[in-house]
């Protein structure tokens, strides 16, 4: 079945450097890409996602890279501030009967004031 | 305003009493679904749903029961908890297809 495989599991970055997580993933027929953030105590929160006719998106800070012949995709922060600081996911997107999305373990991302 | 109610926020019990928690969207997804998260392992399905009356099992789903009786509402039931369900739950709706998955705020389940 589906596998997602991300990394590192956890990050911590100086405020104002960059920081990047990555996904792998095993299923070839996977079409979608959202990342998520979740801060403590909350839910996880859509931040950004692609399709697999993208290759990159951006919106301010943050952008997705999506290679689909490696079949990995990565998150890209910019400029990080503290309040990014939660933890990441990523997940991967089958349709068909199994119409189902997969997660990655997480990336606990700390940015240092 | 869009978005997916759970409930309750928290609860403590103990073993073997019956509990539902409720889970409610007001976006008319087809898709919905239950997750446990716990650290390190991050987000496991339990069970999901494509419409109503059709249900099935995600992941993790043994000690656990849903229905989809209205196409809003997905409770998760546990029958006799244990302990080892002692975990942070949330409960998430999404159209079918490629679509965002919207989350509610989660419950926080002890079991004693």
């Amino acid at each position: 079945g589906e596998n997602v495989e991300q990394h590192p599991s956890t990050l911590s970055v100086q405020e104002g450097d960059s920081a990047v997580i990555k996904c792998t993933y095993s299923d070839s027929a996977s079409n979608y890409f959202p990342w998520y953030k979740q801060e403590l105590g909350k839910r996880p929160q859509l931040i950004i996602d692609i399709r697999s006719n993208v290759g990159e998106k951006k919106d301010q800070r943050i952008a997705v890279t999506l290679n689909k012949t490696a079949k990995h995709f990565s998150l890209h922060i910019t400029e990080t501030q503290p309040e990014d600081s939660a933890v990441y996911f990523c997940a991967a997107f089958r349709g068909g009967a199994t119409n189902k999305l997969i997660f990655g373990t997480g990336t606990l991302l700390a940015v240092q004031p | 305003e869009a978005q997916v109610t759970q409930n309750p926020r928290y609860l403590i019990t103990v073993t073997g009493k019956k509990l539902t928690v409720t889970c409610s969207q007001n976006m008319n997804h087809e898709y919905m679904s239950w997750y446990r998260q716990d650290p390190g392992l991050g987000l496991r399905q339990i069970y999901y749903s494509m419409n109503v009356e059709v249900t099935d099992k995600g992941d993790v789903p043994e000690g656990y029961k849903v229905s989809r009786k209205e196409k809003r509402n997905f409770p998760l039931i546990l029958e006799s908890p244990s302990p080892n369900q002692t975990s942070l739950y949330f409960c998430a709706s999404r159209p079918i297809g490629n679509q965002p998955q919207h989350f509610g705020d989660g419950t926080r389940l002890s079991i004693l």
